[in-house]
């Protein structure tokens, strides 16, 4: 069985950096093919892609926040790291990690439970 | 970055209906488009990809269609545990993956 689950705080304050850790279990981000991405939604809006890291470590990130965000894989731990600089309110979302397996064309499934992250001073 | 436009935004039917919710692209995007379901307070759950393939598990009543610039997602008899908001999605990472601004279907 596959599973995802988002951690990391509830609450920051503006301009901080957020951290957030994605462990999964059921795959291997050393497998060929394989990818995590991360995934968010404001609350009462539409989801937003944020970034993507693949088993060979390629990355792919929101061109309109790529300055923002990092993103890594420690393989030994099955985990996927996301770190987002600067933060703003207006960047209150829920946050998701999600399995992908395919290089190019990406489709996610299945999605973590998510984690809401509130932005507030 | 590719825009999808859902349309229409919300959509009230009534269990057994037919429905179609459309998707259209900024620019063609081949058949490289996802639907997801969503329900309050869970995370999106992958219904169709590559426009037309149906994910394992997902009831036959869902069925994807098109290519290009235009897409669709029908639902052939509405079952109670369909209302939920549904988003398309653009697969290709070189050209950044978009979503759709969702549409939400609820009971007439």
């Amino acid at each position: 069985q596959i599973t995802l689950k988002e951690s990391g705080p509830t609450l920051v304050k503006p301009t901080q950096t957020l951290t957030l850790t994605c462990t999964f279990s059921g795959f291997s981000l050393s497998t060929s093919g394989v990818g995590v991405g991360w995934i968010r939604q404001p609350p009462g809006k539409a989801l937003e892609w944020l970034a993507l890291i693949y088993w060979n470590d390629d990355k792919r990130y929101s061109p309109s926040l790529k300055s923002r965000l990092t993103i890594t894989k420690d393989t030994s731990k099955n985990q996927v790291v996301l770190t987002m600089t600067n933060m703003d309110p207006v960047d209150t979302a829920t946050y998701y990690c999600a399995l992908t397996l395919t290089t190019i064309l990406n489709w996610f499934d299945p999605w973590g439970q998510g984690t809401l992250v509130t932005v507030s001073s | 970055d590719i825009q999808l436009t859902q349309s229409p935004s919300f959509l009230s039917a009534s269990v057994g209906d037919r429905v179609t919710i459309t998707c259209r692209a900024s620019q063609g995007i081949s058949s490289y488009l996802a639907w997801y379901q969503q329900k309050p307070g869970k995370a999106p759950k992958l219904l169709i990809y590559a426009a037309s393939t149906l994910q394992s598990g997902v009831p036959s009543r869902f069925s994807g269609s098109g290519s290009g610039t235009e897409f669709t997602l029908t639902i052939s008899s509405l079952q109670p545990e369909d209302f939920a908001t549904y988003y398309c999605q653009q697969l290709n990472s070189y050209l950044s993956i978009t979503f759709g601004q969702g549409t939400r279907l609820e009971i007439k």
